[in-house]
């Protein structure tokens, strides 16, 4: 079956360690990549995203990505966390081949603890 | 600019019920997508509305409908409410600038079913 599979279910890091969270996906076709952030109380958040161009992208608050394209993967990354990353990640795929819809799938989401 | 809204804020139903769920668009977007995040789990696509017709829609039964108005907000209705639909209920607007693949998403619903 499609799906985007997250094999961190909770991640617990001292602040300033690196961090990189797994992300996998199945479809076969062109795809649109995005990570999104849900912090403590508030409402899901665009991390960063990928349509095309340099697989190494970067997004907000010092987060980073990689896509690569023969591994289906699309990894989150950041060289020092901080407390205040203490949230839930989703990584999220658009099969834009699939024209009918711009839906978005995500994936079970990763847990991330940071200690102070 | 003003960012997605929904209403209300928490739902507490009975079994068998129905329940109609609001959003409002973030000023400009014409697309409109509705998600159920179960706890524990990533958003589920249900459908998504565009100018006012679905247009595209995820494993969810017809007693999942929607409707999106004139001025792009749109509503969720669920009938025969099951214990399975208590859920987030989370709805993002998206631009045709970015072909609607860029989704902005709101606080959600919580709905409960007793």
């Amino acid at each position: 079956a499609q799906s985007v599979s997250q094999h961190n279910h909770h991640v617990i890091l001292s602040e300033a360690a690196s961090l990189e969270l797994g992300c996998n996906y199945s479809y076969g076709g062109t795809v649109n990549l995005f990570w999104y952030v849900q912090y403590p109380g508030q409402h899901l958040q665009l991390l960063l995203k990928y349509f095309s161009g340099d697989p190494l992208v970067k997004g907000i608050k010092g987060f980073e990505a990689e896509f690569i394209k023969s591994k289906f993967s699309f990894n989150l990354r950041k060289p020092s966390v901080q407390w205040s990353d203490t949230a839930e990640y989703f990584c999220a795929v658009n099969p834009s081949f699939d024209s009918s819809a711009s839906k978005i799938i995500f994936g079970s989401g990763t847990r991330l603890s940071i200690r102070p | 600019e003003t960012g997605v809204t929904q209403s209300p804020t928490h739902l507490i139903k009975t079994r068998g019920q129905q329940v109609t769920l609001r959003c409002s668009s973030q000023s400009g977007h014409n697309t409109v997508s509705w998600y159920q995040q179960a706890l524990g789990q990533g958003p589920q696509f249900i459908f998504q509305y565009y100018r006012e017709e679905e247009n595209g829609r995820g494993n969810f039964p017809p007693r999942f409908s929607g409707l999106q108005f004139p001025n792009y907000s749109s509503e969720l209705n669920v009938n025969a409410l099951e214990l399975d639909d208590s859920a987030l209920y989370l709805c993002a607007s998206s631009s045709p600038g970015t072909g609607g693949y860029e989704q902005y998403f709101g606080p959600g619903t919580r709905l409960t079913v007793t």
